[in-house]
C-alpha cells in the first residue's frame, strides 16, 4: 500500500524557515515525480511545487518561487519542502502527493502528471 | 496563469440523483483535466483524469467529459458517501498546474 507521511509543519513567526518532509512507502519512489499542494484553512487547493524522478526538473507557483526550495533523496524515500521568508498568507495544510506515472518532459519541456495519493498533510501556522 | 472556473459553487441534491459539476478552464487545456473529491477532514482522492479517465478502484457512477475549455463531472446516482468537495485540476506545460475553486456537493 503507498503511504506519504507529512512532517515538520508547526507554528512560526513571520520571515522565518521551517522544512517539511514527506516520507514515501509501498512504491518505487525513485521512478515518480513528486508534488506539494496547500490548502489554506476553509479555502481550496492550490499548487506549490513538483520534482521530478531524478530532480533534474523542478517547478514552483509564482506565490512561493525564491522562498521555498523542494528536494527530495531517493535513498531515504523522502521528499522535501524548505519554507523561506514565510508570511501569513503561507499558512496551510500541506500535501505531498505522488505522480500517477504521467510526468514526462520532451523537447526541453516537462509536463507533469496527475496527484494520486495525497498524504494526510502537517499543517504550518505562520503568525507572530 | 490558467483559471478554472467551476460551478456552481454548491449543489444541492439528494441520494439516488443525477450530479453535474462544471469546470471551465479560460484557454484550451485540451484534455489535461483532471477531478478530485474531498470529504471533510480528509486529503483530496483523484476520480477522473485525462477528463475522462476513471482513477483506480473509482466506481462507474463517476464519469468525467469534455476537452478544450468546457468539462463536467457526473455522479449518475449519488451515494451517501458522494457528498463532498470536488476540485478540477488543469495541468499544461510545466509548472502550469491550477485548480478550480471547488464545488460543494451537499445534501
Amino acid at each position: 500500500e503507498v503511504q506519504l507521511v507529512e512532517s515538520g509543519g508547526g507554528l512560526v513567526q513571520p520571515g522565518r524557515s521551517l522544512r517539511l518532509s514527506c516520507a514515501a512507502s509501498g512504491f518505487s519512489f525513485d521512478d515518480y515525480a513528486m508534488y506539494w499542494v496547500r490548502q489554506a484553512p476553509g479555502k481550496g487547493l492550490e499548487w506549490v511545487s513538483g520534482i521530478s524522478w531524478n530532480s533534474g526538473s523542478i517547478g514552483y507557483a509564482d506565490s512561493v518561487k525564491g522562498r521555498f526550495t523542494i528536494s527530495r533523496d531517493n535513498a531515504k524515500n523522502s521528499l522535501y519542502l524548505q519554507m523561506n521568508s514565510l508570511r501569513a498568507e503561507d499558512t496551510a495544510l500541506y500535501y505531498c502527493a505522488k505522480d500517477i506515472g504521467f510526468f514526462y518532459c520532451n523537447g526541453g519541456s516537462c509536463y507533469p502528471g496527475w496527484f494520486d495519493p495525497w498524504g494526510q498533510g502537517t499543517l504550518v501556522t505562520v503568525s507572530s | 496563469e490558467i483559471v478554472l472556473t467551476q460551478s456552481p459553487a454548491t449543489l444541492s441534491l439528494s441520494p439516488g440523483e443525477r450530479a453535474t459539476l462544471s469546470c471551465r478552464a479560460s484557454q484550451s487545456v485540451s484534455s489535461y483535466l483532471a477531478w478530485y473529491q474531498q470529504k471533510p477532514g480528509q486529503a483530496p482522492r483523484l476520480l477522473i483524469y485525462d477528463a475522462s479517465t476513471r482513477a483506480t478502484g473509482i466506481p462507474a457512477r463517476f464519469s468525467g467529459s469534455g476537452s478544450g475549455t468546457d468539462f463536467t463531472l457526473t455522479i449518475s446516482s449519488l451515494e451517501p458517501e458522494d457528498f463532498a468537495v470536488y476540485y478540477c485540476q488543469q495541468r499544461t506545460k510545466w509548472p502550469s498546474i491550477t485548480f478550480g475553486q471547488g464545488t460543494r456537493l451537499e445534501i
